[in-house]
């Protein structure tokens, strides 16, 4: 089993839009509504952003949003703002035999 | 308010064990899903083990047969046993709660701890 794929970096201007993919297989992303994203500062532990696909916990902006479509998920950030700078990372549930959870490669974000 | 604060990293030579362990406060460890996910200098997440609220036990390929993850429902606290470690153990260890009881997500983190396996 081998991490979820994503894009190395994502950047954008302050005010604009950006997605992150989060590319895997119909044994984690594709099979099951258990996608999470989360974002970390550097030195800082994570802290999720989205979970089961779409949903928001309470507190996290509403600027952050999830989607999927067949063994690709994306995160959206819309009206970038400087402390959206940070990197990201999906996890999925998954039926391979070697773990339970995968998670991304990892996507860091540049605020131009 | 959920807490999680790890603690018992440390320098460690190789084939060496260590425990860890996650205090928790806020909530009830044996109610919820907890893991230990590590993250390798420089590098990315890696989930290690996961303990559902009923007493199952998963492990990642890379740590199956020398971690054990295991938890103290008196002290309220979860623990990693870490035996035979090697190189690339080395990482930063957080543990983390589910956001729900049983979500396959991880809404909750300690703040990490730090093992570093070499001689």
């Amino acid at each position: 089993q081998s991490a979820l794929t994503q894009p190395a970096s994502v950047s954008g201007s302050p005010g604009q839009s950006i997605t992150i993919s989060c590319t895997g297989t119909s044994s984690d992303v594709g099979g099951y509504n258990y996608v999470s994203w989360y974002q970390q500062h550097p030195g800082k532990a994570p802290k999720l952003m989205i979970y089961d696909v779409s949903n928001r916990p309470s507190g996290v902006s509403n600027r952050f949003s999830g989607s999927k479509s067949g063994n690709t998920a994306s995160l959206t950030i819309s009206g970038l703002q400087a402390e959206d700078e940070a990197d990201y990372y999906c996890s999925s549930y998954t039926s391979s035999s070697t773990l339970l959870y995968v998670f991304g490669t990892g996507t860091k974000v540049t605020v131009l | 308010e959920v807490q999680l604060v790890e603690s018992g990293g440390g320098l460690v030579q190789p084939g060496g064990s260590l425990r860890l362990s996650c205090a928790a406060s806020g909530f009830t460890v044996s109610s919820n899903y907890m893991s230990w996910v590590r993250q390798a200098p420089g590098k990315g997440l890696e989930w290690v083990s996961v303990i559902y609220s009923g007493g199952s036990t998963y492990y990642a390929d890379s740590v199956k047969g020398r971690f054990t993850i295991s938890r103290d429902n008196s002290k309220n606290t979860l623990y990693l046993q870490m035996n035979s470690l090697r190189a690339e153990d080395t990482a930063v260890y957080y543990c983390a709660r589910a956001r729900g009881y049983s979500g396959y997500d991880f809404g909750y983190w300690g703040q990490g701890t730090l093992v570093t396996v070499s001689s």
